[in-house]
């Protein structure tokens, strides 16, 4: 069972922290990996996407790879309370197809 | 504006019925893909569609079925066969079903509350 975790938090961090957010995966031959923002009641929004090993930047965020360790993690500088939401992470999987293995997410709060 | 529409909002099923959710992009892309969250979970796919006239089973299809009659639009059926219906059901849609160079982004549409009464 290929899998794709995530703590569910909730992670609280002060406003104009660094908020970061991990994310472990079981098929070792995974490809690429997607972050999704999800605000509460409302559809996931892909803020990042990260195929090769180390770090990928853009604005706020930074995408972090780790294919030996098999980990994933978002970075997220300057958090604004608007930030608050759950973050998924994805995985597409090995197949030959497009088929992404989602986490639970986990639930970030950012407080003033 | 190019993007994914989902129609309806909110939808509510009685016992036994059989009730259609609406997803069409104008993005033109060609696969589709209808998944399922409920609350703690992880999205879990139910169908997926590469062209016109052909779809797959996901992991999760029991219940379900799926059309797609047009490039744009990839409607899921939920039949009475479903037994715990009631969750959020999301329609995405990428470039390309095949692996290939490049992200192949999912992006999803605003998502179907169906509640079963």
């Amino acid at each position: 069972q290929k899998e794709v975790e995530q703590n569910s938090g909730p992670l609280s961090v002060p406003e104009g922290a660094i908020a970061s957010l991990n994310c472990t995966y079981s098929d070792r031959v995974s490809q690429s990996f997607f972050w999704y923002r999800q605000y509460s009641g409302k559809s996931p929004e892909l803020i990042m996407s990260i195929y090769s090993n180390g770090d990928k930047e853009d604005g706020r965020f930074t995408a972090q790879l780790n294919k030996a360790s098999q980990y994933v993690s978002l970075l997220i500088r300057d958090s604004q309370p608007s930030d608050s939401a759950t973050y998924l992470c994805a995985v597409r999987t090995s197949g030959g197809y497009n088929k992404l293995i989602f986490g639970a997410g986990t639930r970030l709060a950012v407080h003033p | 504006d190019g993007g994914i529409t989902q129609s309806p909002k909110y939808l509510f099923r009685k016992e036994g019925q059989n009730v259609t959710l609406s997803c069409e992009q104008n993005l033109n892309h060609d696969a589709m893909y209808w998944y399922r969250q409920d609350p703690g979970q992880g999205l879990r796919l139910i169908y997926y569609s590469q062209i016109v006239n052909d779809f797959q089973k996901g992991d999760i299809a029991e219940g379900y079925s799926v059309s797609r009659e047009k490039k744009e639009s990839f409607p899921l059926t939920v039949t009475s066969a479903q037994k715990n219906p009631t969750a959020f059901y999301l329609c995405a849609s990428s470039i390309r079903l095949a692996v290939s160079e490049g992200y192949n982004e999912q992006f999803f549409g605003p998502g179907t509350r169906l509640t079963v009464l």
